[in-house]
């Protein structure tokens, strides 16, 4: 299986921060990589594809690098609603593996 | 505009047999996009992926626990259903099915539906 390890696990931000959350597979997957947001107690959505391929309707203020093992999503300028958990996943393989996730939460 | 919910027991008890179903509407089960999923996530822990369904018929199960899942679709309905047998506490979480987009990322997921288990 392909091990994707997030980091840092948790951040303090305050709103109109920038924050960038590291994302590592433990093989190439060149650019088949996902990111998710999850508010408590909801389904994740997709926000990111492909490593850097915005969804309809995600806000420009994210957005996503990398290829083979090493990956980032960065908010440029953090709003109220972006305080949620963020999940990278690759998709290069089966099984489809998930980091551990990276809370944001408001500083 | 693709929706799915789940449904399915809310309690199970060690050992038995969970079945899920995900009703699903925006394709239908013969579309050439139906590929359909299962994950779960524990209370408090990280999403996991476990079985999923294409439009073909193909199936792919999680390896650490293909002995224990089946998933199936309903030609006659828009419907995947996903069992797993031998329950134990550690199972309990939230189940969530999801569309996948062909060999890509997955695009939708359903609401979520908690499954405890306990005696």
């Amino acid at each position: 299986d392909i091990q994707m390890t997030q980091s840092p696990s948790s951040l303090s931000a305050s709103v109109g921060d920038s924050v960038t959350i590291t994302c590592r597979a433990s093989q190439g997957i060149r650019t088949f990589l996902a990111w998710y947001q999850q508010k408590p107690d909801k389904a994740p959505t997709s926000l990111i594809y492909g490593a850097s391929r915005l969804q309809s309707g995600v806000p420009s203020r994210f957005s996503g690098s990398g290829s083979g093992t090493y990956f980032t999503l960065t908010i440029s300028s953090l709003q109220p609603e972006d305080f949620a958990t963020y999940y990278c996943q690759q998709y290069s393989v089966y099984p489809l593996t998930f980091g551990g996730g990276t809370k944001v939460e408001i500083k | 505009q693709i929706t799915l919910k789940e449904s399915g027991p809310t309690l199970v008890k060690p050992t038995q047999t969970l079945t899920l179903t995900c009703t699903f509407s925006g394709f239908s089960v013969t579309s050439r996009t139906m590929n359909v999923g299962w994950l779960r996530q524990p209370p408090g822990r990280a999403l996991e992926w476990l079985a999923l369904i294409y439009w073909t018929g193909e199936v792919r199960y999680s390896p650490s626990l293909r002995s224990r899942l089946t998933i199936i679709k309903d030609t006659s309905k828009n419907r995947v259903v996903l069992t797993m047998t031998n329950m134990d506490p550690v199972d309990t979480a939230t189940y969530f099915c999801a569309h996948r987009r062909d060999y890509g990322e997955i695009d939708y997921w359903g609401q979520g539906t908690l499954v405890t288990v306990s005696s």
